[in-house]
């Protein structure tokens, strides 16, 4: 059962340059987000799909994209990376809202 | 929640005492509340969770937190740490009007001394 997985693990990236993060769960879970974390700030929420066909904003959705494919897959998309989005990311589902979260190991992206 | 806040940036404790880790929240309304756990180079995993009925939850790992209404708080506690227990521990909260969104506090490092 491997859960969530996320793809690529490492990234580098220069500014302005785009790339997609990829986001697979196995569980059938309704609900996918993407976080980032950054030292001392805890998680923030950039994008959350309550089900499949919807996608709302979280706390810092400026300068990415996100695609809920199918009920599987949940991807975000960094149109033009900035320094400033220098982050681990990681993805998350839970059955719905209210239960618990299930983390994918994180992508480290780096941009300079 | 408006906002969680966990009160130590780190907390270094030698091996087999005990530990307490803070969280605080403040909101008005009815929570859910979570502790989330944090390996080296892994995402986060479920520690434990209150959703309704007794104040003292027991989670994963001999961990367990209570729920003080009156404190709005949820504070982690373990009787005796093991150096497997060296990592970064997440309290979230969320309401239950607000789209069962978590508010995540800042995170607390747990550092075990042999």
């Amino acid at each position: 059962n491997a859960g969530v997985t996320q793809t690529p693990k490492f990234q580098v990236l220069k500014t302005g340059q785009s790339m997609t993060l990829q986001c697979a769960q196995d569980m059938n879970h309704n609900s996918m987000y993407w976080y980032r974390q950054d030292p001392g700030m805890g998680l923030r929420l950039i994008y959350y799909s309550a089900s499949e066909g919807t996608t709302d904003k979280g706390e810092v959705p400026n300068g990415y994209n996100v695609s809920r494919l199918n009920k599987r897959e949940f991807s975000l998309r960094l149109e033009s990376a900035a320094p400033s989005q220098t982050s681990v990311y990681f993805c998350a589902s839970s059955e719905f809202g209210s239960t618990p979260l299930h983390f994918g190991n994180g992508t480290r992206l780096t941009v300079t | 929640a408006q906002s969680v806040t966990q009160l130590d940036s780190q907390v270094p404790v030698f091996e087999e005492a005990p530990v307490e880790l803070r969280c605080n929240y403040s909101s008005s309304v009815s929570v859910y509340l979570f502790w989330y756990v944090q390996y080296p180079n892994q995402g986060l995993q479920l520690l434990l969770k209150y959703l309704s009925g007794s104040t003292l939850v027991k989670g994963i790992n001999g961990f367990e937190a209570e729920f003080n209404k009156s404190q709005t708080s949820f504070h982690l506690r373990k009787p005796s740490v093991h150096i497997s227990d060296t990592a970064e521990y997440f309290c979230a909260v969320s309401e239950a009007d607000s789209n069962y969104q978590l508010i995540w506090g800042a995170g607390t490092k747990l550092i075990i001394k042999p």
